[in-house]
């Protein structure tokens, strides 16, 4: 079945840093991908819809100069934390939606630890 | 704007008895509603979900959920708990007339079952 693949699964930077995760869809294409992140014992929220071949659209209160996400192909977006503080550590979680032969299925990723040190 | 609010931060149930974990939202138009478990540590699976059609939905590990459009709710429901099904629960709901396919999450209601 369709699955979302996150890579890695868990990351450590050292402040200032960059660090790059990366949401793949596995057989299937993924026209429009979001983003959400997760603190300890709190809900999803959203950060960001991502489309193929166009800018990515912020929620409100998110920053697109720290938060960059790229879909440059219909099966892989990719968020980059630039100069990452320790309180960008967090869990990110991406989800893809799947094409209208899918039913327009949602599917999620298991997740991304990043912690920043 | 879409909402979903899951008003229990916390259910307790003792295994072997029923269990409902509620949820309502708001959303102009016809929603899309979802349940998700998430286990420590890992990412979301999903349960259920409500498009259209019966308002009683039928999902995964034995769960299942009422749709009711006057009370705008979509309970969780099981007949039986495990203490297996002790996790983190979220509501979420989808689409409507301003909503496209982004899902907004509830809060989360962590359901804890005794042996």
């Amino acid at each position: 079945g369709a699955v979302v693949s996150q890579h890695p699964s868990w990351v450590i930077c050292k402040s200032g840093t960059s660090v790059k995760i990366e949401c793949r869809s596995l057989d299937f294409q993924a026209t429009t991908m979001f983003w959400y992140r997760q603190f300890p014992k709190q809900s999803l929220m959203l950060m960001a819809t991502s489309n193929e071949g166009s800018k990515a659209t912020y929620e409100q209160g998110v920053e697109k100069d720290k938060f960059l996400i790229n879909h440059a192909s219909l099966t892989l977006s990719t968020l980059t934390v630039t100069s990452a503080h320790p309180e960008d550590s967090s869990f990110y979680i991406c989800s893809a939606r799947g094409n209208r032969e899918a039913g327009n299925t949602i599917y999620f990723g298991e997740g991304s630890w990043l912690t920043v040190v | 704007a879409q909402s979903v609010a899951q008003p229990e931060d916390q259910v307790n149930v003792a295994e072997g008895n029923p269990l409902t974990v509620k949820c309502t939202y708001s959303v102009s138009g016809n929603p899309y509603l979802f349940w998700y478990v998430q286990y420590p540590n890992r990412g979301l699976q999903f349960l259920l979900k409500y498009i259209t059609g019966d308002n009683l939905v039928k999902g995964s590990y034995g769960f299942e959920a009422e749709f009711n459009k006057s009370q705008t709710s979509f309970h969780l429901k099981k007949p039986s708990a495990l203490v297996s099904d002790s996790a983190l629960y979220f509501c979420a709901v989808r689409g409507g007339n301003t909503g496209g396919f982004k899902t907004i999450f509830g809060a989360g209601t962590r359901l804890f079952v005794k042996a």
